[in-house]
């Protein structure tokens, strides 16, 4: 069965800092990997996905995640926080039925 | 319609209580999932359809919980003799599987308060 986790509940970060938001994965077969984010009081909102190809996938806001086979890990980074990147970042993984699912979720402060 | 649409967008109800939630999805989006999430916690898996059948319903939590999508459309997650442990808000996603890269969009959710 596949699995997700996100060892941080909560990562702070000074604005203008570069950010890493962590994420490992299990999975049989390829991996297909996504970052989602949660504004408050808002719905998830899709950030970016990794499917084959380069491991440094760009997305969404500035965001780019970096995918790493040995490591089985898919963290999400940005050169630069913004306070408006304060939100609640989800990581997920796909099977290979297409089954989607999610890790618990990072809280990311950035604190001005 | 441009997104995908949820009803109710709140229900509170009492213990015993049977609910349905319904799932209008993205046009044309074949495929169609359910989660459901707890305050703070990532979303919970429940289940996703391929077009009509249930592709997978591993998540569902136990017998009490059922969906369906009858025309491959429109989407209702019924929950008969509702817990309190069944409060959350319940998300419904939909995508069109191109490549592999099942993007979901999301909808806002039904926020269910089980009294």
């Amino acid at each position: 069965a596949q699995s997700v986790a996100q060892p941080e509940d909560q990562v702070n970060v000074a604005e203008g800092n570069p950010l890493t938001v962590k994420c490992t994965y299990s999975v049989s077969g390829n991996p297909y990997l996504f970052w989602y984010v949660q504004y408050p009081n808002r719905g998830l909102q899709f950030l970016l996905k990794y499917i084959t190809g380069d491991n440094l996938v760009k997305g969404s806001y500035g965001f780019e995640a970096e995918f790493n086979k040995s490591q089985t890990s898919f963290h999400l980074k940005k050169p630069s926080a913004l306070v408006s990147d304060s939100a609640l970042y989800f990581c997920a993984v796909r099977d290979m039925y297409d089954k989607i699912i999610f890790g618990k979720g990072t809280r990311l402060h950035i604190l001005p | 319609g441009a997104g995908v649409s949820q009803t109710p967008s709140n229900k509170v109800t009492e213990k015993g209580k049977y609910v349905e939630l319904r799932c209008d999805p993205i046009s044309g989006h074949t495929a169609l999932y359910w989660y459901r999430q707890s305050l703070g916690q990532g979303p919970e898996f429940l289940i996703y359809f391929q077009g009509t059948g249930a592709a997978d319903d591993s998540g569902l939590p136990n017998d009490r919980f059922f969906a369906v999508r009858p025309e491959g459309s429109v989407s209702t997650l019924k929950i008969q003799r509702t817990e309190r442990g069944d409060s959350a808000v319940y998300l419904c996603a939909s995508s069109f599987p191109t490549s592999g890269a099942n993007v979901l969009t999301f909808g806002a959710g039904s926020r269910l308060t089980v009294l």
